[in-house]
């Protein structure tokens, strides 16, 4: 099956700071989400991008599909940024999201 | 519009007992998910149903069965449970004819096997 992977696992981040976490995968996908789970445990959507560029607020996310990768950018962190990101992807046909170990963000203030 | 539901939030369970959580969307989404978090990972994905009367195994369905007789609702069904199965349980619908796949997770149900 797709294999997915996050980097970096962990990252730590001064408020105010920009951070660019990657996503990889191993096959093509018709489906990639971005998540980012509080620290409530609560699932949030951030992107859903299974190609090109968008952007909300200070999150930006690109992917590139034919090279098998996605970006989530976070400028100017703030301290209600921490928790896991999560990216998900669907390959093609399967109907399921296989979701990467995520990235653990803490941002200091 | 409530999105999605789960009951319960938080279940303490022995081992051998059986229980079942509910999933509930208000959104007329044909794809439903259950999934399972545990602590420090990524989620796994355990059933699914892309549509009324129909469900599929995931990545773990050991120990699981799953139902959906109506569409707004996927239940999940743990016959005897294990310590093994503590863990948070999610579920997630998608599809309602707008953009296509994107998910939407429910708030998460905490059980724990003792």
């Amino acid at each position: 099956g797709i294999q997915v992977e996050q980097s970096p696992p962990d990252l730590i981040l001064q408020e105010g700071a920009n951070s660019t976490l990657r996503c990889n995968f191993s096959d093509s996908v018709n489906n990639l989400q971005w998540f980012h789970q509080n620290p409530w445990g609560q699932l949030i959507n951030l992107f859903y991008i299974p190609s090109g560029t968008k952007q909300n607020g200070r999150l930006s996310a690109t992917t590139v599909a034919t090279e098998r990768y996605s970006l989530l950018y976070i400028s100017s962190s703030q301290t209600t940024d921490s928790g896991v990101y999560f990216c998900a992807v669907e390959g093609s046909g399967t109907y399921k999201y296989i979701f990467g170990t995520g990235t653990r963000l803490k941002v200091l203030a | 519009n409530a999105g999605v539901t789960q009951t319960p939030k938080f279940r303490v369970l022995k081992t051998g007992q059986s229980m079942t959580l509910l999933c509930a969307q208000d959104m007329n989404h044909e794809y439903m998910y259950w999934y399972r978090q545990d602590p420090g990972m990524g989620l796994r994905l355990i059933h699914y149903s892309v549509g009324e009367g129909t469900t599929a195994k995931g990545e773990v369905p050991d120990g699981y069965n799953v139902s959906r007789l109506k569409k707004q609702n996927f239940l999940l069904g743990l016959e005897s449970a294990a310590p093994s199965q503590t863990s948070v349980y999610f579920c997630a619908s998608s599809y309602g004819g707008g953009v296509p796949y994107e998910q939407y997770f429910g708030p998460g149900t905490r059980l724990t096997v003792t």
